[in-house]
């Protein structure tokens, strides 16, 4: 399989609810982004984490790193209904600027 | 806060034509990147550009693509002859330092269609 692959492809939940996305990938990397993608828009960020971490918070978002596994997790706390979107992982390879996008999760928050 | 610009925000082109995409990066930003997407599929990289000249590109990005940075402000992609294949969405990013550690700010894209 390719570099960055999330799981669900798609996520409905109750509004006020908690959301979670994983994302795997395959070669060692620098770091591991996140970007939400509102239908029609273009690509916002959300957060970094460099691969000496192992999780980092900005607001109601939590991502966590297992290098060793090769995986990531994004956690949305307290979910709302301007959360739906559309949520991509996107790594970067050491000596490389390049992003590498996953295949996304679909998140929908039910009101 | 600053924004990356891209237009025309849809762009429907004759298959052969040329077409060029054009994007206005975050004015301190120094690096400058495409991607494109296809319908249902992965954001995929295509060129880098720093210092007026290209540092990194994929396969995608073969002879038919080029990139120009012409007046200091805008940032083009231009397809010279355009393939059915080419229909996407093409966003422009730009960073302030290389990629590393640093996030890329994306324009909200051009959907490109070929007839």
């Amino acid at each position: 399989s390719q570099q960055g692959e999330e799981d669900p492809q798609a996520l409905s939940i109750q509004e006020g609810e908690n959301a979670t996305m994983n994302c795997s990938y395959k070669t060692s990397i620098n770091n591991l982004q996140w970007y939400r993608q509102n239908s029609g828009r273009g690509l916002v960020h959300l957060i970094l984490i460099r691969s000496n971490e192992r999780e980092k918070h900005s607001g109601r978002l939590r991502v966590t790193l297992d290098t060793s596994k090769k995986s990531s997790s994004l956690l949305i706390t307290a979910s709302r209904a301007a959360d739906t979107a559309s949520y991509f992982c996107a790594t970067v390879v050491f000596g490389n600027e390049k992003l590498t996008f996953g295949t996304g999760t679909r998140l929908t928050i039910i009101p | 806060e600053p924004e990356v610009t891209q237009t025309p925000s849809h762009q429907v082109t004759q298959m052969g034509q040329e077409v060029i995409l054009r994007c206005v990066p975050i004015s301190n930003h120094l690096y400058f990147y495409w991607y494109r997407q296809i319908l249902g599929q992965k954001v995929e990289f295509l060129v880098s550009f720093y210092n007026n000249e290209i540092s990194e590109k994929s396969e995608i990005f073969d002879d038919q693509f080029s990139v120009e940075r012409p007046d200091g402000s805008n940032f083009t992609l231009k397809i010279r002859s355009t393939k059915l294949e080419d229909s996407a969405m093409y966003f422009c990013a730009s960073s302030t330092t290389r990629l590393t550690n640093q996030p890329q700010h994306f324009g909200d894209g051009t959907r490109l269609s070929i007839l």
